[in-house]
């Protein structure tokens, strides 16, 4: 029962490379998102996805692409890495419950990525 | 959109004190509420919810919290905390009728001396 998996655990790179988060669930659950988390700033929501085809922007987008082919896989790809975007990168997965949208979020391990 | 409070940032206490940390949040409508914890270099996991019924809500390892509806709060509260609390906590409240995505508060690092 593997949750959610997030891959790379740690990724440096030098500024303006750019790289693709990877995050995968076998829960099949619908919703999936990515938070980044910095020190006095909590998660801060970057993109999600309520199903298959479906993407929207959260509230730090710029510089972030996903895109959501299957219900198992969102990746997160960083086009031109910028000092800013040194963070730790979660992925996460729900899924609704009836009309009361109260599932919590399965969170996967983290990516924690430093740019140079 | 909905937006969440959290009034301590960083909270040290000793073991066998009580805790209660503060959550608020600004939204007009029908909300779920959760307050998630991240133990040092680990994911965050669910420590309980509330989305209807009993505003008193028991979560795992003894933490417990109140919903008061009417001053939009969500404190999380434990009686007696242990050293195994350190962690950073975490509210997050989702707007029933909105995207379904939870907005987080800013976090609590809570360091409990043994």
């Amino acid at each position: 029962n593997a949750g959610v998996t997030q891959t790379p655990k740690f990724q440096v790179l030098k500024t303006g490379q750019s790289m693709t988060l990877q995050c995968a669930q076998d829960m099949n659950h619908e919703y999936m998102s990515w938070y980044r988390q910095d020190p006095g700033m909590g998660l801060r929501l970057i993109h999600y996805s309520v199903g298959a085809g479906i993407t929207d922007q959260g509230e730090v987008p710029n510089g972030y692409n996903v895109s959501r082919s299957t219900t198992e896989d969102f990746p997160l790809r960083l086009l031109s890495a910028a000092p800013s975007q040194t963070s730790v990168y979660f992925c996460a997965s729900s899924t609704p419950q009836g009309s009361s949208y109260n599932s919590p979020l399965h969170f996967g391990n983290g990516t924690r990525l430093t740019v140079t | 959109a909905q937006s969440v409070s959290q009034h301590n940032h960083h909270v040290i206490l000793s073991e066998a004190a009580s805790l209660e940390l503060g959550c608020n949040y600004s939204y007009g409508g029908t909300v779920n509420l959760f307050w998630y914890v991240q133990y040092p270099g680990q994911h965050l996991q669910l420590l309980l919810k509330y989305f209807s019924g009993d505003p008193l809500v028991k979560g795992i390892k003894g933490f417990e919290a109140e919903f008061i509806k009417s001053k939009f709060s969500f404190n999380l509260r434990k009686p007696s905390v242990q050293w195994s609390d350190t962690a950073e906590y975490f509210c997050a409240v989702n707007a029933k009728g909105g995207s379904y995505i939870p907005t987080f508060g800013r976090g609590t690092s809570l360091i409990v001396h043994p």
